[in-house]
């Protein structure tokens, strides 16, 4: 089955920087790769997402890169601001929904703005 | 529109009972995920439903079982607890097993 891996398990940046959280996976049919933010006590909430015919997706200032190729990708958040300070996973799976595998998460990174 | 509803929000139950958890899709999604997370993990995923059948299975032993109604909502059952079972159990439901899922606040079980 699939296994993801994330790095780094915590991220401590300044406010206003980057931070950047890679993720590797290992099945080559999976072909969609979500990001979620999670904070204390609350549900996963999408806050972006790619499909393995696109490269590069923006939305705002967050960011995702999929590279097929080594099989990982990466999330972006630019200009980061206090409210970002949360726990965010990547994930992978043959489709949005999951298929008969489910999603398959990522161990996940804290994020923490300094101010 | 409501979200994606689940109850009880926490329970705790001792180790050895029998737990029922239960979950209310989006209105119009006939598909509901379970997934399973322990603190400081990513969720991992337990089960999928469509249509009233099992349509996929994670790695769980046979103590997890789950079913849907014809209404769509969902319950996940956990027999046998051990201390190990605690975690937030999450429900996520879509459209269809294809479709984009949203996940439901979950419900924090701790087993003593």
């Amino acid at each position: 089955g699939e296994n993801v891996e994330q790095h780094p398990s915590t991220l401590s940046v300044q406010e206003g920087d980057s931070a950047v959280i890679k993720c590797t996976y290992s099945d080559s049919a999976s072909n969609y790769f979500p990001w979620y933010k999670q904070e204390l006590g609350k549900r996963p909430q999408l806050i972006i997402d790619i499909r393995s015919n696109v490269g590069e997706k923006k939305d705002q200032r967050i960011a995702v890169t999929l590279n097929k190729t080594a099989k990982h990708f990466s999330l972006h958040i630019t200009e980061t601001q206090p409210e970002d300070s949360a726990v965010y996973f990547c994930a992978a799976s043959i489709g949005p929904g999951g298929g008969a595998d489910g999603l398959t998460f990522g161990k996940g990174t804290h994020l923490i703005i300094q101010p | 529109d409501a979200g994606v509803t689940q109850s009880p929000t926490h329970l705790i139950k001792t180790r050895g009972q029998h737990v029922t958890l239960r979950c209310s899709p989006i209105s119009g999604h006939k598909s509901v995920s379970w997934y399973q997370q322990v603190l400081g993990q990513g969720p991992q995923f337990i089960f999928q439903y469509y249509e009233k059948e099992e349509r996929g299975r994670g790695n769980f032993p046979d103590r997890f079982s789950a079913r849907q109604f014809p209404n769509y909502s969902s319950e996940l059952n956990v027999n046998a607890l051990l201390l190990g079972d605690s975690a937030l159990y999450l429900c996520a439901s879509s459209l269809a097993p294809t479709a984009l899922q949203y996940f439901g606040p979950g419900t924090r079980l701790t087993v003593t």
